[in-house]
């Protein structure tokens, strides 16, 4: 069983600064990841899949990169409506067997 | 428009089965490539994937909880059910279903239903 992890758990950002949030897979995903974003009383929002493609609507600041185990999600210029917790997901082999990170919360520093 | 929608018990006593039902619009489980998938978050804890269902019928299970779990769909009613026997407190969480597109994307969710477990 593949098993995600992230780091940090929490991350401390200003508003308009960049934030780079990792997540880890313990064997190749190759690119067979996503990232979701969820707020407060909100079910997640797929942001992107591919490690890199973004889904329809998601605004330019988010980018994705990586493959294999390591991955990243960067948020170029932190918004207000941007602080929430951030999830990975791997759906490696078909068909699939999803498997979530532990989460990265973005918090207001 | 997409949408679903989970419905059941909000409360289910330890031992018992818990049935789920997720409703949905705007898209039909038998077009190709198109699923339901069902995933749990504990109250302040992280997303746990449970099943999921797809447009031939191929079904996939956590491995963790897969002697619990049975989903099933009813096409002509739009409808995915999922049970999961043999409850216990540490199965209270809020209940998502989400549409699953292109074979792995959880692309549209539900709004999310709270069961408690508790006697």
């Amino acid at each position: 069983e593949i098993v995600m992890t992230q780091s940090p758990a929490t991350l401390s950002v200003s508003p308009g600064e960049r934030a780079t949030l990792s997540c880890r897979a313990s064997q190749s995903v190759s690119s067979n990841l996503a990232w979701y974003q969820q707020k407060p009383g909100q079910a997640p929002r797929l942001l992107i899949y591919g490690a890199s493609t973004r889904a329809t609507g998601i605004p330019a600041r988010f980018s994705g990169s990586g493959s294999g185990t390591e991955f990243t999600l960067t948020i170029s210029s932190l918004q207000s409506e941007d602080f929430a917790v951030y999830y990975c997901q791997q759906y490696n082999n078909w068909p699939p067997i999803f498997t979530f990170g532990p989460g990265t919360k973005v918090d207001i520093k | 428009q997409i949408t679903l929608k989970e419905s059941g018990p909000t409360l289910v006593k330890p031992t018992q089965t818990l049935t789920l039902t997720c409703t949905f619009s705007g898209f039909s489980l038998s077009t190709s490539g198109v699923g339901v998938g069902w995933i749990r978050q504990p109250p302040g804890k992280a997303l746990e994937w449970l099943a999921l269902i797809y447009w031939n019928d191929d079904k996939r299970y956590s491995p963790s909880l897969k002697s619990r779990l049975t989903i099933t769909k009813d096409t002509s009613k739009n409808q995915v059910v999922l049970t999961m026997t043999n409850m216990d407190p540490v199965d209270t969480a809020t209940y998502y279903c989400a549409m699953v597109n292109y074979g792995y994307l959880l692309d549209y969710w539900g709004q999310g239903t709270l069961v408690t477990v508790s006697s």
